[in-house]
């Protein structure tokens, strides 16, 4: 069965300092990631995905950027965070062109 | 651009009652599919139920089922016997086009009472 990983689960950074953020999936190969980020009380933003390795599609201009070094690896990066960055950072992945995603356990980030 | 609302920002149920969430959207789209994700306060996405366009027949998964009114574009999910463990967060969802891109609803919080 498939199963997909974040880490970390939770991240207190201060404004200005680089951000990494690592998904990984098992089980399957040439997924479809995706990023998203949720404000407190809020919908899914989609930030980033990725159909192949090297391939990443920017959904919203902003501070991050994300990167697929290998087939089940998506990273979301920032070199200086803002505090408007702050939010529930979630993953997610499909083996499908047009069909569902599961998500990961997401990431917690607070910007201080 | 496709967009999905849900206008029930919170509603509350009683335990063993029916509860029934609403959802329209909007597309030029001809194929397409639908889906109802639940957020427990674990925050993890979890898929409820999917329903693809060309069907006419509405999804059911065990107490979970839709009313897709296609030419209406809504897409309500009804929740039978409502259990406490059903409190969450719900969001509609849409997915057409290349790499499955999702589009989220604003999401309703259901409260299960005793």
């Amino acid at each position: 069965s498939q199963t997909i990983h974040q880490w970390p689960a939770t991240l207190v950074q201060p404004v200005g300092s680089p951000l990494s953020l690592e998904c990984t999936v098992e089980g399957t190969s040439n997924p479809n990631l995706y990023w998203y980020r949720q404000a407190a009380g809020r919908g899914l933003q989609l930030l980033f995905y990725s159909v192949g390795i090297g391939q990443i599609s920017s959904e919203v201009p902003q501070n991050l950027s994300a990167s697929r070094p290998q087939d089940r690896q998506f990273i979301l990066s920032s070199k200086k965070l803002l505090l408007s960055d702050s939010g529930f950072y979630l993953c997610a992945w499909s083996p499908y062109t047009v069909g569902e995603q599961y998500f990961g356990p997401g990431t917690r980030l607070t910007v201080t | 651009a496709q967009t999905v609302t849900q206008s029930q920002p919170e509603m509350s149920v009683q335990e063993a009652e029916t509860v029934t969430l609403s959802c329209t959207y909007d597309t030029s789209e001809s194929n397409y599919y639908l889906f109802w994700y639940k957020q427990p306060p674990s925050r993890q996405m979890i898929l409820v139920i999917r329903q693809e366009a060309y069907k006419q027949q509405n999804a059911t998964e065990n107490r979970f089922s839709v009313n897709f009114q296609k030419a209406a574009k809504s897409f309500s999910l009804k929740i039978s016997d409502s259990q406490l463990g059903d409190t969450a967060m719900y969001f509609c969802a849409f997915a057409t086009g290349t790499a499955s891109k999702l589009t989220f609803g604003t999401g309703t919080r259901l409260q299960v009472t005793l």
